[in-house]
C-alpha cells in the first residue's frame, strides 16, 4: 500500500535553512505529484508548493517563491522541500501529500489522497 | 485566492446523532472542486471527501459531501467516537490551494 514518510524534527536558527525529505512507497513514484503544505498550530493548512515527479517542473505559492525549492531523486521515490532565510513564523508541522490526479494530466490545483506523518521544524535562537 | 470559511468553529454533539458542517467559499468554486479532511490530533489530514461529494477510498457511507458553487456541506450520519476530530475543507478550483479554518467536533 502507498506508504509516505518523512523525515524527522528539525531545529534551526533564525536565517538558516531547513530540507525535509518524503520518501514515498507503494505506487508508481512518477505518476503522482508531491505537493508540500505546512500547517502552523491554531491555524489553517497552507498550501506551498508542488513537484511534478515525471519531469521534475515546479510550482511556488508566491509567498514562498524567493525561499522554497523542491526537488526530487526519482531513483530513491523521494521529494525534498528546502526552505531558506528561515524565521520564528516559519515553526509549524510541514507535510508533504500526493496530488490525486496522474501527473501527466495533474497542475498545482489538485486534492491530496496520501499524506507524510509531518516535520516539526522549530526556528529559534 | 478564494476564501474558505467553515461553520461552525466548534460542533458539540453525541455519539449516534448527525454532524453538518458547512464551508462557504468567497467565490464560486469552478467544477465543484471541494475536498474535505478528517485530522486527528498529532495526524495528518485524511481525505474523505473529493470533487464536491465523491467519497474517497474506504471512506464509510455515514460521510456525505453535497453542495456547489459557493456553498458546501459535510454531513455525518450516525456519529462513532472515532468521527470526533477537526475537518478541513479545500478548494482546488482555483491556482491558489485554499483550505477553511476547520471545524471542531467534539463529543458532547
Amino acid at each position: 500500500q502507498v506508504q509516505i514518510v518523512q523525515s524527522g524534527a528539525e531545529v534551526k536558527k533564525p536565517g538558516a535553512s531547513v530540507k525535509v525529505s518524503c520518501k514515498t512507497s507503494g505506487y508508481t513514484f512518477t505518476n503522482y505529484a508531491i505537493h508540500w503544505v505546512r500547517q502552523a498550530p491554531g491555524q489553517r493548512l497552507e498550501w506551498m508548493a508542488w513537484i511534478n515527479t515525471a519531469n521534475g517542473n515546479t510550482q511556488y505559492s508566491p509567498k514562498f517563491l524567493d525561499r522554497i525549492t523542491i526537488t526530487r531523486d526519482t531513483s530513491a521515490t523521494t521529494t525534498y522541500m528546502e526552505l531558506s532565510s528561515l524565521k520564528s513564523e516559519d515553526t509549524t508541522v510541514y507535510y508533504c501529500a500526493t496530488g490525486a490526479t496522474p501527473v501527466n494530466i495533474a497542475s498545482e490545483s489538485d486534492y491530496f489522497d496520501y499524506w507524510g506523518q509531518g516535520t516539526q521544524v522549530t526556528v529559534s535562537s | 485566492e478564494i476564501v474558505l470559511t467553515q461553520s461552525p468553529g466548534t460542533l458539540s454533539l453525541s455519539p449516534g446523532e448527525r454532524a453538518t458542517l458547512s464551508c462557504r467559499a468567497s467565490q464560486s468554486i469552478s467544477s465543484n472542486f471541494l475536498a474535505w479532511y478528517q485530522q486527528k490530533l498529532g495526524q495528518a489530514p485524511r481525505l474523505l471527501i473529493y470533487g464536491a461529494f465523491s467519497r474517497a477510498t474506504g471512506i464509510p457511507d455515514r460521510f456525505s459531501g453535497s453542495g456547489s458553487g459557493t456553498d458546501f456541506t459535510l454531513t455525518i450520519n450516525r456519529l462513532e467516537p472515532e468521527d470526533f476530530a477537526v475537518y478541513y475543507c479545500q478548494q482546488y478550483g482555483n491556482s491558489a490551494i485554499t483550505f477553511g479554518q476547520g471545524t471542531r467536533l467534539e463529543i458532547k
